[in-house]
């Protein structure tokens, strides 16, 4: 059974860091790429970035490109993304996403989400 | 940044009757080696996102057979032979033949 839980939102200052974590269960995590996917309220989907399997590629969108950075931690299960300068345009649910093993560009798994608002 | 654009935005659908979405890239997302770099997701209501259909007409696991993709290169289309009550909530297209990936702005199903 594939389990994707974020962690780490909340609210934050405009300009402020923040942390997210997205703990990994039930597959054998270093085989997969990851993705993070935002979501801000009552609107659609936004690629947000992707890391393979190894750690050694990432990609990212140019709306947070600079500022955010996604890693990854194979000895313990966990996807990160840290974000850094946050605006208010940044508010949305985070998800954790897995790419297919086939095609990691294809997403087969998502997490729950965790919400982060960026308000002062 | 290929563009990708849903119709309709909204689908008010019959339980049983077939259902189709549309979706357009302002690029091919047809590759030399064959495939169509086209995802089809489902959010059902209050729920994450769910994978249906993968490279245009491959439905991912435990999809049920009355989804299916079509298309090819700019043009894509999702159908749904007969629908049921567990199909609404909104509908996404996803390019995934380059970075950034990017997504329709999806179309809402809902039941008449």
């Amino acid at each position: 059974q594939v389990q994707l839980v974020e962690s780490g939102g909340g609210v934050v200052q405009p300009g402020r860091s923040l942390r997210l974590s997205c703990a990994a269960s039930g597959f054998i995590f270093n085989g997969y790429g990851f993705h993070w996917v935002r979501q801000a309220p009552g609107k659609g989907l936004e690629w947000v970035a992707l890391i393979w399997s190894d750690g050694t590629v990432t990609y990212y969108a140019d709306s947070v490109k600079g500022r955010f950075t996604i890693s990854r931690d194979n000895s313990k299960n966990t996807l990160y993304l840290q974000m850094s300068s946050l605006r208010a345009e940044d508010t949305a649910v985070y998800y954790c996403a897995r790419g297919y093993s086939g095609y990691a560009f294809t997403i087969d798994s998502w997490g729950q989400g965790t919400l982060v608002t960026v308000s002062s | 940044d290929i563009v990708m654009t849903q119709s309709p935005l909204s689908l008010p659908v019959t339980p049983g009757e077939p259902a189709s979405i549309s979706c357009r890239s302002s690029q091919s997302l047809l590759h030399s080696n064959g495939n169509n770099y086209l995802d089809w997701y489902l959010q059902k209501p209050g729920q994450s996102p769910q994978l249906l259909i993968y490279l245009g007409s491959n439905r991912a696991s435990g999809v049920p057979d009355r989804f299916s993709g079509s298309g090819s290169g700019t043009d894509f289309t999702l159908e749904i032979s007969r629908v049921e009550a567990e199909d609404v909530g909104l509908y996404y297209c996803m390019q995934n033949k380059q970075t950034p990936l990017t997504f329709g702005g999806g179309t809402e199903v809902e039941i008449k």
